[in-house]
């Protein structure tokens, strides 16, 4: 099974509300990752979590906040967002996180979030 | 800083041909490069990862090519379809410092194959 799982699949919020992404993986893979990807764009790293410790934190605004309560699932809490954050959220993972030569990321089909 | 350049940024032949998509980076010190799929609002498909010691990589009708000391590669797809018709991203993963791990991705090429 090489399956990586998001929910919502779309997201509608407005800025005060506080929601949370969900990712979930069962390759027992230890390194998960959340990307930002706006239209016409490539993936924009955001998180690395390693063996469910932050591991690179990309300088993201606080009102990300990322959560690896177990090394299956990843989540990312959502709060006092602008309408520039609305973009596809992706979540990947991999053997490690240390982008050692066989360490392939596995994506998500992501969420796509929208900020009224 | 690696910087992650594809070329060209969009193609289109008809169905049949074969065709090359190149890929360019800054910075030689990489432990893997990775090509990938996305279909429009879909997340990515890994097609193929070559490490940083291997010259090739091929998958079906699918072939990448790794040249890292001129930071160069490229995706060769023989006998393209319709349904190859996607943006395709390339990615390196860095090697050490704060960048570990990190994968770094160029602008993608769009592809239109028409019957």
């Amino acid at each position: 099974d090489t399956e990586v799982t998001q929910t919502p699949k779309h997201l509608v919020m407005g800025m005060t509300n506080k929601k949370s992404l969900k990712c979930e993986q069962h390759m027992g893979h230890r390194a998960m990752y959340w990307y930002k990807q706006k239209a016409k764009k490539p993936p924009e790293l955001m998180f690395v979590y390693s063996y469910e410790k932050l591991s690179i934190n990309e300088s993201v605004p606080s009102r990300f906040s990322p959560e690896c309560p177990n090394s299956s699932l990843l989540n990312l809490h959502l709060h006092a967002l602008q309408p520039e954050d609305s973009a596809l959220y992706l979540c990947a993972s991999s053997h490690r996180s240390r982008g050692a030569p066989l360490d392939t990321q596995y994506f998500g089909p992501g969420t796509r979030l929208t900020v009224l | 800083k690696q910087e992650v350049t594809q070329i060209p940024a969009a193609l289109s032949v008809p169905e049949g041909e074969n065709l090359v998509l190149n890929c360019s980076f800054t910075d030689s010190a990489i432990y893997n490069l990775q090509w990938f799929r996305q279909d429009p609002g879909k997340g990515l498909t890994s097609l193929l990862l070559i490490q940083s010691s291997q010259r090739e990589q091929t998958s079906g009708r699918l072939n990448a090519s790794l040249d890292k000391s001129s930071g160069r590669s490229t995706l060769y797809i023989a006998a393209s379809q319709p349904g190859d018709s996607a943006t395709y991203l390339c990615a390196v993963s860095n090697a050490g410092g704060t960048s570990y791990g990190k994968l770094t991705f160029g602008q993608g090429t769009i592809l239109t194959v028409h019957p």
